[in-house]
C-alpha cells in the first residue's frame, strides 16, 4: 500500500511569507505526528495527533507554528511570517494507534528554505 | 524528561564487519519503547528494529539486533556483515508511556561502510 506522503517537496519562500505544508499519512492510521529535522541534527518533535485532536502541541516552537487535521486523516503544518531559523526538513509520521509499540512510519519530509 | 544520547557522531568501517552504535538513554517511566531508524542521503527514515522495556530477549531483524542492557540504560544496535549500502545516519529513539506518545531522538551516528 501507498506509504506516508508529503507535499511539497521542497519550498523555497521569503522571510516574512506564510507557508502550509501537507501530510497524507497511511489509511488507516489513527496517530500522526509532525517533526523537524534541522541540518545535521536529529528530529525534533512538533505536534502530534490523535485522530483530529493533538493532545500533545508541547513542540511548536512558537505561535507561528500551527497544525490542524480533518476527516482523521490529512494534516496540514502552518508557519506564519517565516523566519529564516525555520529552514528544515519538517517531517510527518503516521502510526496505526500513538503507543509503545507501534512503529511510525515517516514521510519523504519537506525542505524548507527561507531566504 | 526522556533523553537519548548517542556519543558517537561518525563511524568508519570495513565492509563485512560488523558494527555497533552506541545508544543510552534516560527516562524514570517503566514503560518505553526504543527504536532505531537508518537515514540514507536521500532523507527518508528507515524503521530498522525495537525493544520494549519488558521484553526479555533481546531484539533482531536480519543482520540487525539490538544489544539490550537495561540495568546500564543501553539499547546498542549491531549491524553484522556490513554492507555498503548501511551507509547512512543512524537514530536511536524512544518512546515511553508517559511521553505523550512522541519519539525522542538522539543526535545520530554517522556510518560510512568502507570497500
Amino acid at each position: 500500500g501507498a506509504g506516508v506522503s508529503q507535499s511539497p517537496s521542497n519550498k523555497v519562500t521569503e522571510k516574512g511569507k506564510d507557508v502550509e505544508l501537507r501530510c497524507d499519512p497511511i489509511s488507516g492510521h489513527t496517530a500522526l505526528y509532525w517533526y523537524r529535522q534541522s541540518l545535521g541534527q536529529g528530529l525534533e518533535f512538533l505536534i502530534y495527533f490523535q485522530g483530529n485532536s493533538a493532545p500533545d502541541k508541547s513542540g511548536l516552537p512558537s505561535d507561528r507554528f500551527s497544525a490542524e487535521r480533518t476527516g482523521g486523516s490529512v494534516s496540514t503544518l502552518t508557519i506564519q511570517r517565516t523566519q529564516q531559523e525555520d529552514s528544515a526538513v519538517y517531517l510527518c509520521a503516521s502510526s496505526f494507534m500513538g503507543n509503545l509499540y507501534n512503529e511510525q512510519f515517516f514521510g519523504p519530509g519537506t525542505r524548507l528554505t527561507v531566504l | 524528561a526522556q533523553k537519548i544520547t548517542q556519543t558517537q557522531p561518525g563511524m568508519f568501517v570495513q565492509e563485512k564487519e560488523a558494527v555497533t552504535l552506541d545508544c543510552t538513554y534516560d527516562t524514570s517511566d517503566q514503560s518505553y519503547g526504543l527504536f532505531w531508524y537508518k537515514q540514507p542521503s536521500s532523507g527518508e527514515m528507515i524503521f530498522l528494529i525495537y525493544q520494549g522495556s519488558y521484553d526479555e530477549q533481546n531484539a533482531t531483524e536480519g543482520r540487525y539486533s539490538l544489544n539490550f542492557q537495561k540495568a546500564r540504560k543501553s539499547a546498542n544496535l549491531v549491524i553484522s556483515a556490513s554492507q555498503l549500502g548501511d551507509s547512512a545516519m543512524y537514530f536511536c529513539a524512544m518512546i515511553t508511556n508517559f511521553g505523550n506518545e512522541k519519539l525522542t531522538f538522539g543526535t545520530g551516528t554517522r556510518l560510512t561502510i568502507i570497500p
